[in-house]
């Protein structure tokens, strides 16, 4: 079975600070991972993907995230943070068999001016 | 925009009111979903059709009932909701073909109110 853990419901963090969400997974075997961001009232937007390869994945917006196997986890990171970057961020995952994507329940993202 | 258009983006239907959402894609994608996105939850998968086939129903009530016409379009129709249907209704398509590696792009979304 697939799953996603998101264990943090809100992520605060000063303007220019660096972030961090985090997101562990579960899947039976090489996980497909995805980072989406959803502002208010709007759909999900695609952030970046992990497939293979570099560990440290770059994404749209000055996003990054780090793969690791070990930990089973794939955090979310920016260096700098900007109020712009306030929203919703969900993590996601699909195994190499499957359609479909599994969402964690979010985390919603605050930076403080 | 991801290519990805839902209509209505609100709707407010009474429990005995037969209602339809609508979600068109320009992406040439072979697959498309169909979510419902709850507040403190995660998204839960309703619906995925491939190839205009429905090749998962994740136990959803039948009050809920889509429709692939073709590739391009997806319904979802509405009949007899409850309250607890309240929700943000998100489809989404995808090409899963190569891979199951590509991303999945998503519309903005039906805020559908149950009253």
């Amino acid at each position: 079975a697939q799953s996603v853990a998101q264990p943090e419901d809100q992520v605060n963090v000063a303007e220019g600070n660096p972030l961090t969400v985090k997101c562990t997974y579960s899947v039976s075997g090489n996980p497909y991972l995805f980072w989406y961001v959803q502002y208010p009232n709007r759909g999900l937007q695609f952030l970046l993907k992990y497939i293979t390869g570099d560990n440290l994945v770059k994404g749209s917006y000055g996003f990054e995230a780090e793969f690791n196997k070990s930990q089973t986890s794939f955090h979310l990171k920016k260096p700098s943070a900007l109020v712009s970057d306030s929203a919703l961020y969900f993590c996601a995952v699909r195994d190499i068999w499957a359609n479909n994507l599994f969402f964690g329940t979010g985390t919603r993202l605050t930076v403080i001016p | 925009e991801t290519g990805v258009t839902q209509t209505p983006r609100h709707l407010v239907m009474g429990m005995t009111n037969k209602k339809s959402l609508k979600c068109e894609q320009h992406l040439g994608h072979n697959a498309m979903y169909w979510y419902k996105q709850s507040a403190k939850k995660p998204l839960e998968l309703m619906f995925v059709y491939s190839l205009e086939e429905r090749v998962e129903n994740n136990s959803v009530p039948s009050r809920f009932s889509p429709e692939c016409p073709n590739s391009s379009h997806l319904f979802l129709h509405l009949h007899t909701l409850q309250p607890e249907d309240s929700a943000l209704y998100l489809c989404a398509s995808s090409q899963p073909g190569q891979g199951g590696n590509t991303e999945a792009f998503f519309g903005q979304g039906t805020r559908l109110t149950v009253v």
